[in-house]
């Protein structure tokens, strides 16, 4: 009921490409949907996120799709450049309890190639 | 701000010996996480503190592992005796409990362990 399936484990393209990650879920009270990026040596660092009443959010390169329907978000990065190359996470949490508790997926590990 | 502070950012120990991970939070800030990360189980939230208090303690794996946070700029995570199961990067993160930015955790740049 917690888990967030995120598919595919590794990802290569080239500079320029679009390259899309996608997570599903299965928790109906989930409500709020981030994207984590994580370099080499770094802890995760929160990249864009969405709530479920919106299908779309964009911040520069960066778009969450939702489809609420199919529970089931996903990330694409438009113009990939060689910097992008990092292991995304999304994650999924709700208001149960006192925090929100993320739940994250397995990882995508991206290469953009030059 | 420094952001998250943990120490020591690698450590190698052998199995038996205890093992203090240490974290220092975002100055005001209300929750912290401790996760554990490795390749086969990816990231697990083991314990979460708010306001000092531990409040969910369930993803610790077993007794061997121990969390305390005396104050709220100072938490830390202690394996005794540890094995080389235990072998993982280790992070802590916090995150600020209002409305809009409670949902942002913050996360340090993670202890790397290694239990021979």
């Amino acid at each position: 009921q917690q888990q967030v399936k995120q598919s595919p484990q590794s990802l290569i393209v080239q500079k320029g490409g679009i390259p899309i990650i996608n997570c599903a879920y299965e928790n109906t009270a989930f409500d709020y949907f981030p994207w984590y990026q994580q370099f080499p040596g770094k802890g995760p660092a929160l990249l864009i996120a969405i709530r479920p009443d919106v299908s779309e959010k964009k911040e520069g390169r960066f778009t969450i799709s939702f489809n609420k329907s199919a529970k089931q978000f996903s990330l694409h990065i438009m113009d990939s450049q060689p910097g992008d190359s990092a292991t995304y996470f999304c994650a999924a949490s709700s208001r149960e309890g006192s925090a929100r508790q993320l739940t994250f997926g397995s990882g995508t590990q991206l290469t953009v190639l030059p | 701000d420094a952001g998250v502070i943990q120490s020591p950012r690698h450590e190698v120990t052998e199995m038996g010996q205890e093992v203090t991970l240490r974290c220092k939070p975002i100055s005001g800030h209300d929750y912290l996480f401790w996760y554990r990360q490795t390749m086969m189980r990816g990231l697990e939230l083991l314990i979460y503190f708010n306001n000092n208090v531990p409040i969910d303690d369930s993803g610790m794996p077993e007794d061997r592992f121990s969390a305390k946070m005396p104050n709220a700029s100072f938490s830390t995570l202690k394996i005794q005796p540890s094995e080389p199961r235990d072998s993982a990067v280790y992070f802590c993160a916090s995150s600020r409990a209002t409305s809009s930015e409670q949902e942002t955790q913050y996360f340090g740049p993670g202890t790397r362990l290694l239990v021979l």
